[in-house]
């Protein structure tokens, strides 16, 4: 059972380049997430899908956008990238409300 | 809107020492409290959990009790060993809320 998979673990752009980050859960799960983490600022929410067809924005949406393409896969987009996204992105998906969630291995992405 | 306050870090202690992590928090009604810890390289996984006060989660020898009069969900372990050493975040989530709010987190290093 793989859980939620990430692609890829690593990546390097340079400013104003685009890129998407590939996320998948193989649990059934109706919930996905993708939160940035930042040296001193824990995990911060970008953008969060409750359910297959639904999109909202957390904390730090500005510079991202998603999709969610079914329920196994959510994606993360950045347009322009900018030295400020330079983080590590983990995606994260919830079966129940109640029950905890389950993260990815994290993408690590610097932009220069 | 809902925080969590976690001890900053880092905290390096001594193999079989007492470990507290304190994390108090702010949420309105009734919170699900979470403590997830994280090994270098992996993303996060969850420690143990409580969903309603005077609730003691507890896993791997640690415990944490919800304390809804001081908002607290502290975390201990009485005898700490080498392989606890990661970064370790409080987390709330809010009644019928699909959002996770994450603390800072709490790097712990612990020294034969």
């Amino acid at each position: 059972n793989a859980g939620v998979t990430q692609t890829p673990k690593f990546q390097v752009l340079k400013t104003g380049q685009s890129m998407t980050l590939q996320c998948a859960q193989d649990m059934n799960h109706n919930s996905m997430y993708w939160y940035r983490q930042d040296p001193g600022m824990g995990l911060r929410l970008i953008y969060y899908s409750a359910s297959e067809g639904t999109t909202d924005k957390g904390e730090v949406p500005n510079g991202y956008n998603v999709s969610r393409l079914n329920k196994r896969e959510f994606s993360l987009r950045l347009e322009s990238a900018a030295p400020s996204q330079t983080s590590v992105y983990f995606c994260a998906s919830l079966g129940q409300v109640n029950s905890p969630l389950h993260f990815g291995n994290g993408t690590r992405l610097t932009v220069t | 809107g809902d925080s969590v306050t976690q001890m900053e870090g880092p905290v390096t202690l001594s193999e079989e020492a007492f470990l507290t992590i304190n994390c108090t928090y702010t949420a309105t009604g009734y919170p699900s409290l979470f403590w997830y810890v994280q090994y270098p390289g992996e993303g996060l996984q969850l420690l143990l959990k409580a969903t309603k006060a005077d609730d003691k989660g507890s896993n791997k020898g640690f415990e944490a009790t919800y304390r809804k009069e001081t908002t607290s969900f502290h975390l201990e372990k009485g005898s700490v060993q080498v392989s606890d050493s990661a970064v370790y975040f409080c987390a709330l989530r809010g009644a019928g809320s699909y959002q996770l709010t994450f603390g800072k987190g709490t790097k712990l290093s612990v020294i034969p």
